[in-house]
């Protein structure tokens, strides 16, 4: 159980293009999802906190104007990185956790690379 | 202020057992939760402890420490699988966001 899906798995684009990744819960309802970012070797930054429903929290020096999230239902939440520029080039992770004391499982990543 | 601290990188060979700890400085706690992340790949679940003492499952067993701020992740009869990075995190007031530790990466050697 606990399965988080993630799409795309890997994005090249040109500098100046939007892209949508999108994170499913698959057997759980996700009442709360996150969206990190991870630079090789690093561990994982959050980036922000979404709740079903609600407007997401994001962390200290993400611009929310960038890096727009919906969380429109209990299975899916989307992160739309507007604008891509070289330096939004990272692995984006997401994870989601359902109500409670529940961990946080992880979608399998988005590796975003802008030319 | 919130703080967690892991070593950065172990080694050891297949078969052995190692130990990887982790300290930590939260503003609340509600659980502390580690995860094994291989090279390109997402973080997976590994273990969680709410309540002092050990939990164990199978080769991975995980220890925690709530008055001293401190856990371990053990694990036994390596294999060479196992190399990967050991992520410690810490759920604090709220049942919101997880802080990672930056990680310790272990080598696993034949």
């Amino acid at each position: 159980g606990a399965v988080v899906s993630q799409h795309p798995s890997r994005v090249i684009c040109k500098s100046g293009t939007s892209v949508k990744i999108e994170c499913r819960s698959l057997d759980f309802q996700a009442t709360t999802m996150f969206w990190y970012r991870q630079f090789p070797k690093k561990s994982l930054m959050l980036m922000a906190t979404s709740n079903e429903g609600s407007k997401a929290t994001y962390e200290q020096g993400v611009e929310k104007d960038k890096f727009l999230i919906n969380h429109a239902s209990l299975t899916l939440s989307t992160l739309t990185v507007t604008s891509a520029h070289p330096e939004d080039s990272s692995f984006y992770i997401c994870s989601a956790r359902g109500p409670g004391e529940q961990p946080q499982h992880f979608g399998d990543g988005t590796r975003l690379s802008i030319l | 202020g919130q703080n967690i601290d892991q070593p950065t990188e172990m080694t050891a060979t297949e078969g052995a057992i190692v130990q990887i700890n982790c300290t930590y400085q939260t503003s609340g706690f509600n659980g502390l939760f580690w995860y094994q992340q291989h090279a390109g790949e997402a973080p997976t679940f590994l273990s969680y402890n709410v309540l002092d003492g050990l939990e164990e499952k199978g080769r991975f067993s995980s220890f925690l420490s709530r008055s001293k701020g401190y856990s371990y992740l053990l694990l036994k009869e390596l294999q060479m699988k196992d190399s990967a990075s050991y992520l410690c995190a810490v759920r604090g007031r709220g049942f919101q966001k997880l802080v990672f530790g930056t990680g310790t990466r272990l080598l696993v050697s034949p």
